[in-house]
């Protein structure tokens, strides 16, 4: 079991530029959530598919962030003109959701620098 | 505002000393607690939960929780250097919602 995959490791863009960051969740897990991550404002809440279906994007920025799940592998989150305050660590996790499990398996992150 | 608080924001304690670590939730919608331990350059790995009131024991490890004042605390002994990291708290509303996270305590356990 390798964990949850995330792709790349380290994205540098410039502003305005688009990045696209990849998840691949642990086979099996049936929810996948992106968080982002800073020193001040800490693990932050952005979207959560769950059967691929899009359950809560309440803590995402509507007007340049996306995000899909066309199938049970992978997911992605897509930031249009990005700009400087997007520089985070973005985690993505899944979760079995079955059972009473619900813990959160994070993979080990995608570091935006926007310049 | 944070909806979920934690204190301190950083602790130190003596290598087989005691750490207690506090967390709050303004939201009273929420219903269960996690407490998540992330090492420096690593992702959070979930330590424990509980979504009852009383206590919880796991090894060296003992979460509490108050549902009427939504607090939440978790108390580490005979700490070892290795517990060194953030602790994060995180509150949901039931099985099957999002979890809200706090920004964490950072636990020093000095050798």
């Amino acid at each position: 079991n390798a964990g949850v995959i995330q792709t790349p490791r380290h994205k540098v863009t410039g502003k305005g530029q688009e990045a696209t960051l990849w998840c691949e969740p642990i086979s099996g897990h049936s929810a996948v959530f992106w968080y982002r991550q800073t020193i001040v404002q800490g693990l932050e809440f952005l979207t959560y598919f769950r059967n691929q279906a899009p359950i809560d994007d309440s803590g995402m920025p509507k007007e340049r962030f996306s995000a899909q799940m066309p199938n049970q592998s992978h997911s992605t989150l897509k930031i249009q003109s990005t700009q400087p305050q997007d520089s985070a660590v973005y985690l993505c996790a899944s979760s079995p959701f079955q059972g009473g499990d619900e813990r959160l398996f994070f993979g080990h992150g995608t570091k935006l620098s926007v310049l | 505002q944070q909806k979920v608080q934690q204190s301190p924001e950083s602790l130190i304690v003596p290598e087989g000393g005691m750490a207690s670590l506090n967390c709050t939730s303004s939201d009273r919608n929420v219903d269960y607690f996690w407490w998540y331990r992330q090492h420096s350059g690593k992702s959070p790995k979930m330590l424990m939960s509980i979504f009852s009131n009383g206590e919880k024991e796991e090894g060296r490890f003992t979460v509490h929780l108050n549902k009427a004042s939504l607090h939440t605390s978790l108390h580490i002994r005979d700490s070892q250097p290795s517990d060194s990291a953030l602790y994060l708290c995180a509150a949901s509303m039931g099985m099957g919602y999002k979890l809200t996270f706090g920004t964490g305590t950072s636990l020093l356990v000095d050798p």
